[in-house]
């Protein structure tokens, strides 16, 4: 079937506004990642949901970011009052279960630029 | 002291050779081992995982787990120039589901 799909590939934004990033994982996988990853940096952990519980969200790098998941389908990351430092491409992974050694196969990311 | 960390190169070498790259991790509990590539402006691919010590080997690839010096390695045999990209190495972090990535390994292979 089709691998995870985000939508929108690019967005650019403007100080101050808010944004909402969509994942479409793979059918079947109740577990799905979100990440950051800054130009030339690695991944930064940003939440996982198994099913629709998201039960460590320490990885949110703060209040304006948040996240939530519709039953084992759609996800999505909403940002508040973006700011500059919010700017990355954020990358959407999914796996067929939690489970610690399941392969996560991840999405074309979204690049955000915010102005 | 970073959770996970990699040397972040570049690391350069001639086309046939084996390119060595090298992870360490903190949690010493870490139980699953993950090496992923990316190539440029692309999602990371999973290359290989290692639960166990010792090594592993798939086609040109094998990884090496040491749990007790808390590091794991990936070898690329008969390196070719599209074996240039950058390499990540994750680990699980122990009793969840966590995944902590180094900031990877740029690899170029000059042909």
């Amino acid at each position: 079937g089709a691998g995870v799909s985000q939508s929108p590939s690019n967005k650019v934004t403007e100080k101050g506004k808010d944004v909402e990033l969509r994942c479409d994982p793979i059918s079947g996988h109740t577990a799905l990642y979100w990440y950051r990853q800054r130009l030339g940096q690695g991944l930064e952990f940003l939440i996982y949901f198994q099913g629709n519980s998201a039960p460590d969200k320490s990885g949110l790098p703060s209040d304006r970011f948040s996240a939530e998941r519709t039953g084992e389908s759609v996800s999505t990351l909403t940002i508040q009052r973006t700011q500059q430092e919010d700017s990355a491409v954020y990358l959407c992974a999914s796996s067929l279960e939690l489970a610690g050694g399941d392969t996560q196969y991840f999405g074309p990311g979204t690049r955000l630029t915010v102005l | 002291q970073k959770e996970v960390e990699q040397n972040s190169g570049p690391l350069s070498v001639p086309e046939g050779a084996i390119a060595s790259l090298n992870c360490t991790y903190s949690d010493r509990g870490s139980q699953s081992f993950f090496w992923y590539r990316q190539y440029s402006g692309k999602s990371p691919e999973l290359i290989m995982f290692i639960y166990s010590n010792g090594d592993k080997e798939d086609g040109r690839f094998t990884a090496q787990l040491n749990k007790a010096s808390q590091y794991v390695s990936l070898l690329i045999r008969d390196s070719q120039p599209s074996d240039s990209a950058t390499y990540l190495c994750a680990v699980i972090s122990a009793g969840g589901f966590k995944t902590i990535f180094g900031a990877g390994t740029r690899l170029f292979v000059k042909a």
